[in-house]
């Protein structure tokens, strides 16, 4: 596609159940990157990849969170048993190869955990 | 802890005015620095980037400076539109991961 896409754009889920987010990245982008946002706040890392393997995952908060991708495009994060405090938009971006690459940004998935 | 900061969470500006925005980093070693706009409900949006071996880059109605002596930066933007209200970011890409400041949310006056 033109830019990366997200899905879905709005999740409202019970706290307790599990919940996967979707990013299907810029083709030919083999860096991949999550990140979240509470409301107001600057963007919190969560994991990088590149291609398939997640060099950097220190940002995932707890063992809740995972992320995966597969064929060096779609990336799926699941939270699992979902907290309140899990509430924010998640950001994916993904870039070319390289340090020092322009990141494009999709637009988010809004979660709010009841 | 983080390595960027912004000096200001928020910026009041008339329309027509220059906009400063302002952002300091800790880390010596970064060499790559970015801006970025983002608009309520949307994604942050690549505005300018600049690289450690720059002291200005220009764009747009935009301008990057970097001042690597006491790792600052700053956003310049000329004749400030409305269309140029939202939250603008700075940040250090180092690593392959790209981190953030908390964002300075700029307002245009009419």
């Amino acid at each position: 596609g033109a830019g990366v896409s997200q899905s879905p754009s709005n999740k409202v889920t019970e706290k307790g159940k599990d919940v996967e987010l979707r990013c299907d990245p810029i083709s030919g982008h083999t860096a991949l990157y999550w990140y979240r946002q509470s409301l107001g706040q600057g963007l919190e890392f969560l994991i990088y990849f590149q291609g398939n393997s997640a060099p950097d995952k220190s940002g995932l908060p707890s063992d809740r969170f995972s992320a995966e991708r597969t064929g060096g495009s779609v990336s799926t994060l699941t939270i699992q048993r979902t907290q309140q405090e899990d509430s924010a938009v998640y950001l994916c971006a993904s870039s070319l190869p390289g340090a020092n690459t322009e990141a494009f940004f999709g637009q988010g998935t809004r979660l709010t955990v009841v | 802890g983080e390595s960027v900061g912004l000096h200001l969470p928020t910026l009041s500006v008339q329309e027509g005015d220059n906009s400063i925005i302002n952002c300091a980093y800790s880390n010596s070693a970064s060499d790559y620095f970015i801006w970025y706009k983002q608009e309520s409900g949307k994604g942050p949006q690549f505005i300018i980037d600049i690289r450690s071996n720059m002291d200005k880059r220009q764009g747009q109605r935009v301008t990057v400076l970097l001042n690597k002596t006491v790792k600052h930066l700053s956003l310049q933007i000329a004749a400030t539109q409305p269309g140029d209200s939202a939250v603008y970011f700075c940040a250090e890409n180092r690593n392959y991961k790209l981190s953030f400041g908390a964002g300075t949310t700029v307002t245009v006056r009419a």
